[in-house]
């Protein structure tokens, strides 16, 4: 059973507008979450990250939301660029087990211009 | 300052055989995580090193193994090697078990 989840394999945004990725966990010990980032042939790269005693971290155009109640966290992009098109992994590790990080099946983003 | 590197970035293999591959972190950093990604079932953790010791191992056979050495880089090995081991192996450092990790190119392995 996924204990992480991303439940959209695809989402198409176009250039400017806000995009919004969406994951979800089922297992409520999980206390640190990150977004990654991966293009074709290249390894992930971490983009942001949010600990459990925060429900918002920002970074530029990226803004991580955490909703523990509901086990959702949410990364928006705004605005849009096209060199954002990629594919965005969420993990969440429970900080007992250091890097035993576990990662969603991720979400390819595709920026429009 | 250099990424973390992997070697070999490519390779074959045949069912039975046995492979290792490297990862040579961030210099400075303690920790090398090493991860399977496959189409099917996304990113997988392997396992987990710092300062020389496994510290966390995700659910794999025993085939799968690794090491770290005292500079810190680490190799992992699979041996008698299956169909289904064919995917891209990622490494991540970090400067320590509770940081971001910094990830490699990945090897992609191919088991004919």
């Amino acid at each position: 059973d996924q204990q992480v989840k991303q439940n959209s394999p695809s989402l198409s945004v176009q250039e400017g507008r806000i995009s919004i990725l969406n994951c979800d966990y089922t297992n409520s010990m999980f206390d640190y979450f990150l977004w990654y980032k991966k293009y074709p042939a290249e390894g992930p790269t971490f983009l942001i990250s949010i600990s459990s005693i925060k429900d918002k971290n920002e970074d530029g155009r990226f803004t991580v939301f955490l909703n523990k109640s509901a086990k959702h966290l949410s990364l928006h992009i705004v605005p849009s660029q096209p060199g954002d098109s990629a594919v965005y992994f969420c993990a969440a590790s429970d900080g007992n087990y250091g890097q035993n990080f576990v990662f969603g099946p991720g979400t390819r983003l595709s920026v429009l211009p | 300052k250099a990424g973390v590197t992997q070697t070999p970035r490519y390779l074959i293999k045949t069912r039975g055989q046995q492979v290792t591959l490297s990862c040579s972190p961030i210099s400075g950093h303690r920790s090398v995580s090493w991860y399977q990604q496959t189409p099917g079932q996304g990113l997988q953790f392997l396992f987990e090193y710092f300062s020389e010791t496994q510290r966390n191992k995700g659910n794999f056979p025993g085939r799968f193994s690794g090491r770290q050495f005292s500079n810190s880089r680490s190799e992992m090995n699979v041996s008698t090697l299956e169909l289904g081991d064919s995917a891209l192996y990622l490494c991540a450092s970090s400067l320590t078990r509770y940081n971001e990790q910094f990830f490699g190119p990945g090897t992609r392995l191919t088991v004919l």
